[in-house]
């Protein structure tokens, strides 16, 4: 199985600040790569796929990169709406696999 | 408007049986690859399961193998979660997806499911 290590685990942060999450595949995935952010009692959204592209009615300031085992997601500049925790998954093979995501507090 | 809507969760006892269904709408079931993904209190997310568009192809996490069964009704627009010899750490929100190659970009509110004595 293909284990994503996502990291930090927790992140606090200001309003504007750049924010850079991690996530680390224990084997090469290429780019089978998606990237969800979650807010507390709702269900994840999809934020970016295939690693690095936006999907439809994301800001901007969201940007992924990264392929074979090392992804990054980027906000350029936190807003108040992007506190959250975020999630990796891989959709390289099955079973398929989340990071143990990242939560983003204010400081 | 493209929707998800589980319903069928609630509190078991440990051993016991609950059926989750998932009815789509706004969109043209058949031709997607469906997914349940859960998430255990205060925990991260795990994917549980898919089924291809016609069923002919399931696959399932380990740590539900033989228990739980994926099906789904493309006349019904749904998908369906039967879930057999329930244990504590099947507690957990439990999502359906729509699945596409590159990510699962519907999901529904999900349904709670308790096992507990």
């Amino acid at each position: 199985d293909i284990q994503l290590t996502q990291s930090p685990s927790f992140l606090s942060a200001s309003v504007g600040d750049r924010v850079t999450i991690t996530c680390r595949a224990s084997q090469g995935i290429s780019g089978s790569l998606a990237w969800y952010q979650q807010k507390p009692g709702k269900a994840p959204k999809l934020l970016i796929y295939a690693a690095s592209t936006l999907q439809s009615g994301v800001p901007s300031r969201f940007s992924g990169s990264g392929s074979g085992t090392e992804f990054t997601l980027t906000i350029s500049s936190l807003q108040p709406e992007d506190f959250a925790t975020y999630y990796c998954q891989q959709l390289n093979s099955f079973p398929l696999t989340f990071g143990g995501g990242t939560k983003v507090e204010i400081k | 408007e493209v929707q998800l809507v589980e319903s069928g969760g609630g509190l078991v006892q440990p051993g016991g049986s609950l059926r989750l269904s998932c009815a789509a709408s706004g969109f043209t079931f058949k031709d997607y690859w469906m997914s349940w993904v859960r998430q255990a209190p205060g925990q991260g997310l795990e994917w549980v399961a898919n089924i291809k568009r016609d069923g002919s192809e399931k696959y399932y996490v380990d740590s539900v193998k033989g228990r739980f069964t994926i099906s789904r009704d493309n006349a019904k627009n749904s998908v369906y979660l039967q879930m057999n010899s329930l244990r504590a750490e099947d507690t957990a929100v439990y999502y359906c997806a729509r699945v596409q190659s590159y990510g699962l970009d519907v999901w529904g509110q999900g349904t709670t499911v308790t096992v507990s004595s």
